[in-house]
């Protein structure tokens, strides 16, 4: 079972903030948390990750909360094209490897 | 650069075909992935590489098999299709730079089983 935990859907008015929210209360010291994106059934696309600090990028900001054991991802200004999946991303140890593991996302649906 | 290409992007199998998807990555990453995607799911590992010559599996490695003979090409075989092996697949690639890796998709295969 993935290690993030995310609401299974949200909706939010054109225009504003969106923010999406992940607890991922097993994440190991040194692992990144990563968000991705799936608009309709197109390949998951990159948004943005972090460790422990705040990031922002062109697309969206990331909070991370101090003992980070979840984070919320922020789309500032959503528009009708946000309309998406959205992933928390951690990975989880697997055969000796650390691999990536997706939950089902959160259905982010912006409206007019 | 054209990232993570799959080949190809539609089939429609009888029920005992077997098949090959491709998938070919040109950014040098070590690690490939592929993915199945049903219908309300998030999407679920198959099998995965973390190099050249290496395969492990996933969550739903079940009916399927691969291979990663060249670094830059991870295959995926279903010997005898059925239809539960209906979905969308999906390759991807990554590099590992300490904790930090970069995970980039394919734009998908849509398989029918029938």
């Amino acid at each position: 079972d993935a290690k993030t935990t995310q609401p299974t859907s949200m909706d939010c008015a054109e225009g504003r903030a969106a923010n999406l929210p992940c607890n991922h209360s097993t994440i190991s010291g040194n692992e990144y948390v990563y968000w991705y994106r799936q608009i309709h059934s197109q390949g998951p696309q990159y948004i943005i990750h972090g460790l422990k600090n705040n990031e922002t990028n062109e697309m969206a900001s990331l909070i991370i909360t101090e003992d980070r054991k979840s984070s919320t991802l922020i789309l500032p200004h959503a528009t009708l094209r946000d309309t998406a999946v959205y992933y928390c991303i951690v990975r989880e140890l697997s055969g000796g490897s650390y691999i990536p593991t997706f939950g089902r996302g959160t259905s982010l649906i912006v409206h007019p | 650069n054209a990232g993570v290409t799959q080949t190809p992007k539609f089939r429609v199998l009888k029920t005992g075909q077997s098949m090959t998807l491709l998938c070919a990555q040109d950014m040098n990453h070590e690690y490939m992935y592929w993915y199945r995607q049903d219908p309300g799911m998030g999407l679920r590992l198959i099998h995965y590489s973390v190099g050249e010559g290496t395969t492990a599996k996933g969550e739903v490695p079940d009916g399927y098999n691969v291979s990663r003979l060249k670094k830059q090409n991870f295959l995926l075989g279903l010997e005898s299709a059925a239809p539960s092996q209906t979905s969308v697949y999906f390759c991807a690639s990554s590099y590992l730079q300490g904790a930090t890796y970069g995970y980039t998709f394919g734009s998908g295969t849509r398989l029918t089983v029938v």
